[in-house]
């Protein structure tokens, strides 16, 4: 178990260009999720993978973003265009798909600054 | 929808005093509740969590938490606080249906004073 890990680690652009993160989760877990942390606040929920279909996506991801698990094992969350009030810390987390609830284990998060 | 209130952004507490951070919830089914520690510039690490069974649950580094249903509650208790406990403390529920995301609260900060 080497943790859930995520690249980079932090993000410094200019207002209107791309960004792409990356997250590889804990080897084996079925279900991964995106959340995005604004200073001051608890980390909220953007969008829900298991395996490699996108079953969720919040209200808060808006066309600007996209995020992709191919072949159901990594994880990439692209922000287009990006907008002042894109900066924040972006959280992955794993989970297994075990009989309940099963804990969600996070990475270190990515920390976006927008220029 | 799910919902979580931390009462109190900041709690101060000399080292070897109680730490009571507190935590209530609503959601209109059963639901999953856990309690994460997050350092600063670091992701989330899960203190403990109450799925179903016993109420009073133990989590790592001497913290555990009550599940009362009554009083839609689940606060986090450590008798003795260590200077190491300083950092952001979040509540979440998570409910089955839903994808299991979870819901945060804004978090609280616990200061420890030597």
């Amino acid at each position: 178990d080497t943790g859930v890990s995520q690249d980079p680690r932090h993000k410094i652009t200019k207002r209107g260009q791309n960004v792409t993160f990356r997250c590889d989760p804990i080897s084996e877990h079925n279900r991964l999720y995106w959340y995005r942390q604004t200073l001051g606040q608890g980390p909220e929920f953007l969008t829900y993978f298991q395996n490699e279909a996108q079953l969720e996506k919040s209200r808060l991801l808006s066309d600007r973003f996209s995020a992709e698990r191919p072949k159901g094992s990594f994880s990439t969350l692209e922000i287009q265009r990006t907008e002042q009030g894109d900066s924040a810390m972006y959280l992955c987390a794993s989970s297994s798909t075990g009989f309940g609830n099963q804990p969600q284990h996070f990475g270190d998060g990515t920390r976006l600054s927008i220029l | 929808a799910q919902s979580v209130t931390q009462l109190g952004s900041h709690v101060s507490v000399s080292e070897g005093a109680l730490v009571l951070l507190r935590c209530n919830y609503s959601s209109s089914v059963p639901p999953y509740l856990f309690w994460y520690v997050q350092y600063p510039n670091q992701g989330l690490q899960l203190l403990l969590k109450y799925t179903t069974g016993a109420t009073l649950v133990k989590g790592i580094n001497g913290f555990e938490a009550e599940f009362k249903k009554s009083e839609t509650s689940f606060h986090l208790t450590k008798p003795s606080a260590h200077m190491s406990d300083a950092a952001e403390y979040f509540c979440a529920v998570s409910v089955g249906g839903s994808n299991y995301k979870l819901t945060f609260g804004k978090g609280t900060l616990l200061t420890v004073n030597p």
